[in-house]
């Protein structure tokens, strides 16, 4: 089993709609966590970062962390064309300088 | 600043081949982070330096891979001999604090016959 998991998709839906993406960790030990947006043939630019429970806002974009259940989600709202891109959600060990990342989802907003 | 470069961009090469990806770091940055990112096995990190030192390369596959950082400026990627199972998107990044704000180069894609 992966540390991170991650459903890969491909995820479609209409612009407006509002966008879940999820993931799944194993270990608790670490409860930093960050969320990565990638475009076709870019590299990983970090969209938000969260740290143990709870939700993070920054604009359209929310995070959120379950601990009970160690479940981490993406939502957008109001989604854009320019949202359409590969998101990649991961772990971080801050003492080790390692982060532990899902596959990814892709995702396309259709307009 | 231009941010991270990486070159070549893309690579095709045969198996056995010597392949040598290149990186420049963001001016300051004193962290080099080396990723390969597949289909199946998502973004690995590699290496990573620290001042110009690796710090942690246990992510590297295995002695085919090496990696070097002979100044601030520049770092290496080498795979010798090259086999298909490398083939692979690798990224460079670099960071002022350390990986929560590492900012990722464009890639090396790298296709191995």
């Amino acid at each position: 089993q992966k540390e991170v998991e991650q459903d890969p998709g491909p995820l479609s839906v209409p612009e407006g709609a509002i966008v879940s993406l999820n993931c799944t960790y194993s270990n608790s030990a670490f409860q930093y966590f960050m969320w990565y947006r990638q475009y076709s043939r870019k590299g990983p630019e970090l969209l938000m970062y969260t740290y143990s429970s709870g939700n993070k806002e920054d604009g359209r974009f929310t995070a959120q962390v379950d601990k009970s259940s160690k479940y981490i989600s993406l939502f957008i709202r109001d989604s854009q064309p320019s949202d359409s891109a590969t998101y990649l959600c991961a772990q971080l060990d801050f003492g080790n300088e390692k982060l532990t990342f899902g596959t990814g989802t892709r995702l396309t907003i259709i307009p | 600043d231009a941010g991270v470069i990486q070159s070549p961009r893309h690579e095709v090469t045969e198996m056995g081949q010597e392949v040598t990806l290149r990186c420049k770091p963001i001016s300051g940055h004193d962290y080099l982070f080396w990723y390969r990112q597949t289909m199946m096995r998502g973004l690995e990190l590699l290496i990573y330096f620290n001042n110009n030192v690796p710090i942690d390369d246990s992510g590297m596959p295995e002695d085919r891979f090496s990696a070097k950082m002979p100044n601030a400026s520049f770092s290496t990627l080498k795979i010798q001999p090259s086999e298909p199972r490398d083939s692979a998107v690798y990224f460079c990044a670099s960071s002022w604090t350390g990986v929560e704000t590492q900012y990722f180069g464009p890639g090396t894609r790298l296709l191995v016959l």
